[in-house]
């Protein structure tokens, strides 16, 4: 069974601190992982995936994660937080194949909030 | 290039009644994926379609929850008959393929009273 935890439903940051959206995944397999941004009143987004290429994936908006299989974890950061940052971040697992087996688990989000 | 459509935007219904949502993915876009967004949770994938298969629908409640996907383009999802805890957003997304990056439409915000 796959299963994605995103260990903060609330981060505040100061504008031009750094940012750190934890996510910790479990699957069986050699997932895909994935962040989204919902911005209030927008669809989702894609920030950045990880395939099994590079662990240290770049995003838009100057995010990046870094996949780290002994830690199970897909950490996001972003090294300078902007007002416009302020949104709430989903960590996705995607296991790989076109089967039944191939299920898309959502995080239950982070709301990030940034501090003037 | 156009998004992915969704409509109606926003529906209030009461118990016990039908309702549908329509989803136009965008052209060519041969996986089309619908989630149910409960306020304070993360999307939950109901049904994912490939072309006008259907993939995966291991999370839809098929007792009340149904969805088609005619001729591999639009799709609708229908609730019959809806219940309190029904009310939520329902999102659409399409990729190109399973495996490619999915774009969400706006989604659907179902009040069930």
């Amino acid at each position: 069974a796959q299963s994605v935890t995103q260990l903060d439903s609330h981060v505040s940051v100061s504008e031009g601190t750094p940012v750190l959206l934890r996510c910790n995944y479990s699957s069986s397999y050699s997932p895909s992982l994935f962040w989204y941004v919902q911005h209030p009143n927008k669809g989702l987004q894609l920030l950045l995936k990880y395939t099994s290429a590079a662990t240290l994936v770049k995003g838009i908006n100057g995010f990046e994660a870094e996949f780290k299989k002994s830690e199970t974890s897909f950490h996001l950061t972003k090294p300078s937080a902007h007002m416009s940052d302020a949104a709430e971040y989903f960590c996705v697992v995607r296991n790989p194949g076109y089967s039944s087996a191939s299920k898309i688990i959502f995080g239950s989000g982070t709301r990030l909030s940034i501090r003037p | 290039e156009a998004g992915v459509a969704q409509s109606p935007r926003y529906k209030i219904i009461e118990k016990r009644q039908s309702v549908a949502f329509w989803c136009n993915p965008i052209s060519g876009h041969a996986t089309l994926y619908w989630y149910q967004q409960i306020l304070g949770q993360g999307p939950k994938l109901l049904i994912q379609f490939q072309n006008n298969g259907v993939v995966d629908d291991s999370q839809l409640p098929k007792d009340r929850f149904s969805a088609e996907r005619l001729k591999g383009v639009d799709s609708t999802l229908k609730i019959q008959p809806a219940k309190l805890e029904d009310s939520a957003v329902y999102l659409c997304a399409s990729s190109l393929d399973y495996t490619g990056e999915q774009f969400f439409g706006p989604g659907t915000r179902l009040t069930v009273l």
